[in-house]
């Protein structure tokens, strides 16, 4: 157990629908990631927030959006969802979010219909 | 654009054999992170390199960084069957202080008793 959370474990929706996955990072960690980890794409960095700020930018889409809360957890907003975003969403913590062990939730499961 | 490739993909060895996962990344960068995924899991942190000529040692694993070949491998001595898994090497994406990172397409490697 990492200490990272995700919430919810498994979703369905259908294409079109809007979802918010969550994410609460280890106790003292300020660096949030979001990966997305798929058959065809593998696994993709999506975004990064420190202490509430965005720091950086991956391959994430514009129908994606994400935010860190001042309590430090995380939201990932997917939006307009079509079949492809079907995916495991990982978010993933650690202390700086500079050059140091990144710490992996387990992953929320998305299932587009 | 950074690309991280590793080989093989797939490996199926015996007990007790030494064999080495391989990992080449596309631009420069001296931070190099190898994780371990279980089917159906979430990743778990194994090595960071931090530096040319890293060299970290856990159990029957140990990692290596030369940061001018840009390569990193992944040496597993006399195999057992509990390291089955799938291996990711990955590297810094996004620099500049942030920490987003690129994957390699992982090593599905089995023991076989």
């Amino acid at each position: 157990d990492s200490g990272v959370t995700q919430t919810p474990k498994h979703l369905i929706t259908a294409t079109g629908q809007r979802v918010t996955l969550r994410c609460s990072p280890r106790s003292g960690d300020l660096s949030v990631y979001w990966y997305q980890q798929s058959l065809d794409q593998g696994l993709q960095f999506l975004i990064q927030y420190y202490n509430g700020e965005e720091r950086a930018k991956g391959n994430i889409l514009e129908r994606f959006s994400a935010q860190q809360f001042p309590d430090l957890h995380s939201e990932l907003n997917l939006s307009s969802l079509e079949l492809g975003d079907s995916a495991l969403y990982f978010c993933a913590s650690s202390v700086t979010g500079l050059a140091e062990t990144q710490y992996f939730g387990p992953g929320t499961r998305l299932l587009v219909l | 654009e950074l690309k991280v490739e590793q080989n093989p993909l797939f490996l199926s060895m015996q007990e007790g054999k030494n064999y080495t996962i391989y990992c080449n990344y596309s631009t420069t960068s001296d931070r190099l992170y190898w994780y371990r995924q279980d089917p159906g899991k979430s990743l778990e942190s194994l090595f960071v390199l931090l530096s040319n000529g890293a060299v970290k040692q856990e159990g029957r694993l140990m990692a290596s960084l030369d940061t001018k070949a840009r390569l990193s491998t992944l040496h597993i001595t006399a195999a057992v069957h509990d390291l089955s898994a799938t291996y990711f090497c990955a590297v810094d994406t996004t620099g500049g202080g942030a920490d987003g990172l690129t994957f390699g397409k992982g090593t599905h490697l089995i023991i076989q008793p």
